[in-house]
């Protein structure tokens, strides 16, 4: 069966460190590998989408990386401020309108 | 950007008794919608995909009877729990948008049954 894993134990950095947070998964063929922030109590909100045909993907200081041979994606968040603390759910969509399969998350502590 | 508005937030209601929770596409119309559950500390849960106009697609597991679907029009689907009890307390989530381009999360809607 499908399986994303996700590191489920916090990470805790310093601010202005780079926080990477890593996605590996088996059993699956995503065409798209998503990235979403959620904050205690509310819904997950978007942040990256990467193609099954692209290695790396940035958006101001995110960048996202897809290695579909190693199976894996890592998310980084560069010059990290304390505001990024949340929990980032990597999620896998097989093709376009699909569901979404999400990963267990990793809660992200950045202290100032 | 795209909208998703759920209501309501929180709820409390009393065993046996059903709940409707409401999700909105504010700027785009869905025909299609998701509706997650999400255990405290865990993942989001697929639990059904809306269609507008036709059935539900329930994942297994999820009962269709105790969790009625109703995608009525292009902006609108909603989720009722009927005869709830207290293991059916959680946050639930809708979701919409276009494949290969990134969801919308409704802000989610956390339902104790007492």
């Amino acid at each position: 069966s499908q399986k994303i894993e996700q590191n489920s134990e916090a990470l805790n950095i310093q601010e202005g460190k780079t926080a990477t947070l890593t996605c590996n998964y088996t059993n699956y063929s995503p065409a798209y590998l998503q990235w979403y922030r959620q904050d205690p109590g509310r819904g997950p909100v978007f942040l990256l989408l990467i193609r099954e045909n692209e290695k790396e993907k940035r958006k101001e200081r995110l960048k996202v990386t897809f290695d579909t041979t190693l199976k894996q994606s890592l998310f980084h968040i560069t010059a990290s401020q304390p505001a990024d603390s949340a929990t980032y759910l990597c999620a896998l969509e097989g093709n376009a309108g699909n569901m979404l399969t999400f990963g267990g998350g990793t809660r992200l502590m950045v202290k100032p | 950007g795209a909208v998703v508005s759920q209501h309501p937030s929180r709820v409390i209601c009393k065993s046996g008794t059903s709940v409707k929770i409401e999700c909105r596409s504010l700027d785009f119309q869905a025909t299609t919608m998701f509706w997650y559950r999400q255990f405290p500390k865990q993942s989001l849960m697929l639990m059904a995909t809306s269609n507008e106009g036709s059935k539900a697609t329930y994942e297994q597991g999820v009962e269709k009877d105790k969790f009625l679907i109703n995608h009525a029009s292009l902006t609108l689907s909603t989720l009722t729990v009927t005869s709830a009890h207290p293991e059916d307390s959680s946050f639930y989530i809708c979701s919409a948008g276009a494949g290969g381009a990134g969801y919308t999360f409704g802000s989610g809607t956390r339902l104790t049954v007492v």
